[in-house]
């Protein structure tokens, strides 16, 4: 089966520890994203990589860290410098087939973080 | 920063009235995608447009690309009850990848 995946789907967290969130793609995509999604709430850009060994801070970058050391590969670190992460987070994966053309992102099911 | 605002942030419509949603950027945008995440779902992709002005059909569902670039519009003509979700249109600046979402219109339709 082609596509993301992320891993854990629900993960607890308490409070002041790091936890890393998985995301893998066999799709041979350039592009990796991290959404964060607020109940309710649309999605905001945390960190994306056009390519493999580069990445860029999003819009709320700050409190998160990713890598980006394998083509296939992009887990997020949500350190204890964020202060409110409960959320549901999303990661993505697009062709990076030029910036004046469509890169349809795929999205991951997701991962549920509560932090206890 | 680039920033993406869509409007209304919520519908309720009656099955069978017609729905809705627009997308304004700030800055100018190399194309635009549209998707759908159904509740408790992730975003799936509907289309892209990339052209000024492009005007783009999947059955009831209608989108425009503004002659700017800059903002968009889905229209769904009929709605079912199988439209229920939250619609969001993504754009990236020019020479960049950086997707950023709209803030997305929750529809709800009523039988």
């Amino acid at each position: 089966d082609g596509g993301i995946t992320q891993s854990p789907k629900y993960l607890f967290r308490k409070e002041g520890q790091n936890v890393t969130l998985s995301c893998e793609q066999n799709l041979n995509h350039d592009a990796m994203y991290w959404y964060r999604q607020d109940p309710g709430q649309g999605l905001r850009l945390i960190y994306y990589s056009q390519i493999v060994n580069d990445f860029q801070k999003g819009d709320i970058a700050e409190g998160y860290s990713v890598s980006r050391e394998k083509k296939e590969s992009f887990p997020l670190t949500v350190t204890s410098a964020q202060k409110n992460p409960t959320a549901f987070y999303l990661c993505a994966s697009s062709i990076a087939a030029g910036t004046n053309s469509g890169n349809t992102i795929y999205f991951g099911e997701g991962s549920w973080l509560t932090v206890v | 920063g680039q920033q993406v605002m869509q409007i209304p942030q919520y519908q309720h419509v009656q099955e069978g009235e017609d729905f809705t949603t627009y997308c304004n950027s700030s800055t100018t945008l190399s194309n635009i995608q549209w998707y759908k995440q159904r509740p408790g779902g992730h975003p799936v992709f509907l289309i892209q447009l990339v052209k000024s002005g492009e005007v783009k059909k999947q059955k009831r569902l209608t989108f425009q690309f503004g002659e700017a670039k800059k903002n968009s519009s889905l229209h769904i003509t009929a709605t079912q009850t199988t439209d229920v979700g939250t619609y969001f249109c993504a754009g990236a600046g020019m020479g960049t990848y950086k997707y950023i979402f709209g803030t997305g219109t929750r529809l709800k339709v009523l039988a």
